[in-house]
């Protein structure tokens, strides 16, 4: 399967700050990868399809201008969260899909933001 | 909008013991996929299943997926301490490459 890290891990920030969040294809180019959102003891919820070279597609309910999605390259898409509240607050997961045949994606292992 | 939905929601059992997952739909999926994820960490895949009837075996996890392609299970036999964690069955076929998550199952095995 597919290797894919993020950057940061972790991120604490003040409330009106933006925060970027890194994913990162390390062993295959994906013009697709995937941003999500995952609350305590929930499912992962699609926020967006990130395609390369492309405008982002997000889901319905998901605000475009406050998450700002970037995948200038064909191995790093980065979400960058413009002034953050508490609400905020979210485990945020990325995915690749290689698109070898199948629909299976890889995730990555999460970035955890806290708005204080 | 396709909805999957996983029973049970949480399961705490005794190490040694078997368990079953089931994840069902009303809508017809061209693939579904399994995942294990622990807490703070990613998703990471279990199993792809593809044909109605399937069935896949991994070690002690026997996957299955429904006839029509509508449904799926996890059986777990004698269960241990690391199969602990949320298991979330996902659905492909929405189009766009997406994929439907079910709502997920909390796993405790306890010794």
């Amino acid at each position: 399967g597919a290797v894919v890290s993020q950057h940061p891990s972790w991120v604490i920030c003040k409330s009106g700050t933006s925060v970027k969040i890194e994913c990162r294809s390390l062993d295959f180019q994906a013009t697709t990868m995937f941003w999500y959102r995952q609350f305590p003891k929930q499912s992962l919820m699609l926020m967006a399809t990130s395609n390369e070279g492309s405008k982002a597609t997000y889901e319905q309910g998901v605000e475009k201008d406050k998450f700002l999605i970037n995948h200038a390259s064909l191995t790093l898409s980065t979400l960058t969260v413009t002034s953050a509240h508490p609400e905020d607050s979210s485990f945020y997961i990325c995915s690749v899909y290689p698109g070898l045949g199948t629909d299976t994606q890889y995730f990555g292992p999460g970035t955890r933001l806290t708005v204080l | 909008t396709q909805l999957l939905e996983q029973s049970p929601q949480f399961l705490s059992i005794q190490e040694g013991e078997n368990l079953t997952v089931y994840c069902n739909s009303s809508s017809v999926f061209s693939s579904l996929q399994w995942y294990r994820q622990e807490p703070g960490e990613g998703p990471v895949l279990l199993v792809t299943v593809v044909t109605g009837g399937e069935v896949k075996k991994l070690k002690r996890l026997t996957f299955q997926f429904g006839d029509a392609r509508k449904d799926s299970s996890l059986h777990i036999t004698a269960a241990q301490p690391g199969d602990t964690g949320l298991y979330l069955c996902a659905g492909a076929g929405g189009g766009g490459n997406k994929l439907t998550f079910g709502t997920g199952t909390q796993l405790k095995v306890e010794l």
